[in-house]
């Protein structure tokens, strides 16, 4: 089966820009969570989505904002970019069963703000 | 609020010489406790995850291990290829909305010199 995908692989935007990051979930699975993660730190956690609907967000600003699509695939939109806002934005997705829920990660996209 | 702290940042070992690497964590109401590795530049690895302090597993040269109040990541004879920053999340739910997301540490970067 196919993993979580993401597109674009690197993005390089100035400041002030929007942008806007893509996501498909691994088939069966209905929630989406994004992340953001700067260099030498973990991930930190912006967003989760199920069922099309958030179920939670992080601690980020209202310049973030998400949706997810009927066939659960999910966008990430960033409005007036910071230079702070240079990071690799990640994706993962999962399927809950029962108390149990594991998250599986796409490969990201690099994000550059100049 | 919620806490992973993993030691040591960094570690260098020549290949065979087998180590621990820690995670600690503060958390309210654990749901579960997360390994992944991470290879540079890609999107975190699922490894492991523990539940219950005295759960242990294992997966080929990694065995996992989980207190009340840490785990530890057992790595036998390592190998180069085992090269790679070794993540650490605890899981929490989100009492409004009921998402499921990952607190992660800022990971033990592993270097296997042959």
């Amino acid at each position: 089966d196919a993993g979580v995908t993401q597109s674009p692989t690197h993005l390089i935007k100035t400041r002030g820009q929007h942008v806007t990051l893509r996501c498909s979930p691994i088939s069966g699975h209905k929630s989406v969570s994004w992340y953001q993660q700067v260099l030498g730190q973990g991930p930190q956690f912006i967003f989760q989505y199920y069922e099309k609907e958030e179920r939670g967000r992080g601690n980020f600003p209202d310049r973030f904002s998400a949706r997810q699509f009927p066939n659960y695939s999910s966008e990430l939109n960033v409005n007036a970019l910071l230079l702070g806002d240079s990071a690799l934005y990640l994706c993962a997705s999962s399927r809950r069963q029962g108390s149990q829920e594991t998250q599986y990660f796409g490969p990201g996209t690099r994000l550059l703000v100049l | 609020e919620d806490q992973v702290t993993q030691s040591p940042e960094a570690l260098r070992l020549q290949e065979g010489e087998s180590s621990s690497l820690n995670c600690s964590y503060t958390v309210s109401g654990l749901r579960g406790l997360f390994w992944y590795r991470q290879d540079p530049g890609k999107g975190p690895e699922f490894l492991f995850t523990l539940y219950s302090a005295g759960e242990e597993k294992e997966k080929e040269r990694l065995k996992a291990t989980l207190t009340k109040k840490e785990s530890f990541l057992h790595i036998t004879a390592p190998k180069p290829e085992d090269s790679a920053t070794y993540l650490c999340a605890v899981g929490f739910r989100y009492s409004g909305g009921g998402a499921d997301g990952l607190t992660f540490g800022k990971g033990t970067h592993l270097i296997i010199q042959p």
